[in-house]
């Protein structure tokens, strides 16, 4: 079936980078691109940026373009994001989202995610 | 960038009540809308795309309608289950933006 397995939690200090991965198994992983989408506690769901997993193709949200970087690996069926210079506001939990089609996606099939703990 | 708001950010309901969700966005967004469960430590669950178009294996009693700025997600008959928190998303330009969720908890 398909499935998206993500690395584990982090505690990362103010200014710290993190990266969080999303294993990809049960289908065919160039034909789906991914989002990635994070929720603050309390907070509502806020989309960071897209990759292509064909060619590698980003496209970041303008208020985490200088901060992220969204990479695949095909050869692993793995994403990556990729946070720089983390602030106390960054804590959330990290999602990775299979788009279920290349134009207008919808989120098909997601990880089970990821906190990010910023603390100094 | 468009901006969706769901004007509720809770409701009570009795398992076997009619619900349904308001989601409305900023501009004409056509059809480009999804609606999404999600329940604590869990991850999202696409229910409805395309605003009325229903995900495989959702049950029948969600459906999805709605167009341009206006949409509403329903549950016919409320199930035990389907207490958890709602979502509207737009994909029809990025960035793609989330509604601030709709809970559903027990009257």
């Amino acid at each position: 079936q398909v499935q998206l397995v993500q690395s584990g939690a982090e505690v990362k200090k103010p200014g710290a980078s993190v990266t969080v991965s999303c294993k990809a198994s049960g289908y065919n992983f160039l034909n789906y691109d991914f989002s990635w989408v994070r929720q603050a506690p309390g907070q509502g769901l806020e989309w960071l940026g897209w990759i292509s997993t064909y060619n590698g193709d980003t496209n970041y949200a303008q208020k985490f373009q200088d901060r992220v970087t969204m990479t695949r690996d095909t050869s692993t069926n793995t994403a990556y994001l990729e946070l720089r210079s983390l602030r106390s506001d960054d804590t959330a939990t990290y999602y990775c989202a299979r788009e279920g089609r290349v134009t207008n996606p919808d989120f098909d099939c997601w990880g089970q995610g990821t906190l990010v703990t910023v603390s100094s | 960038d468009i901006q969706m708001t769901q004007s509720q950010s809770s409701l009570s309901a009795s398992v076997g009540d009619r619900v349904t969700i308001t989601c409305r966005a900023s501009q004409n967004i056509n059809s480009h809308l999804n609606w999404y469960q999600h329940k604590p430590g869990k991850a999202p669950w696409l229910l409805v795309y395309d605003a009325s178009s229903l995900q495989g294996g959702v049950p029948s009693r969600f459906s999805g309608s709605g167009s341009g700025t206006e949409f509403t997600l329903t549950i016919t008959t409320l199930q035990p289950e389907d207490f958890a928190t709602y979502f509207c998303q737009q994909s029809h330009f990025p960035p793609y933006t989330f509604g601030q969720g709709t809970k559903v908890d027990t009257k």
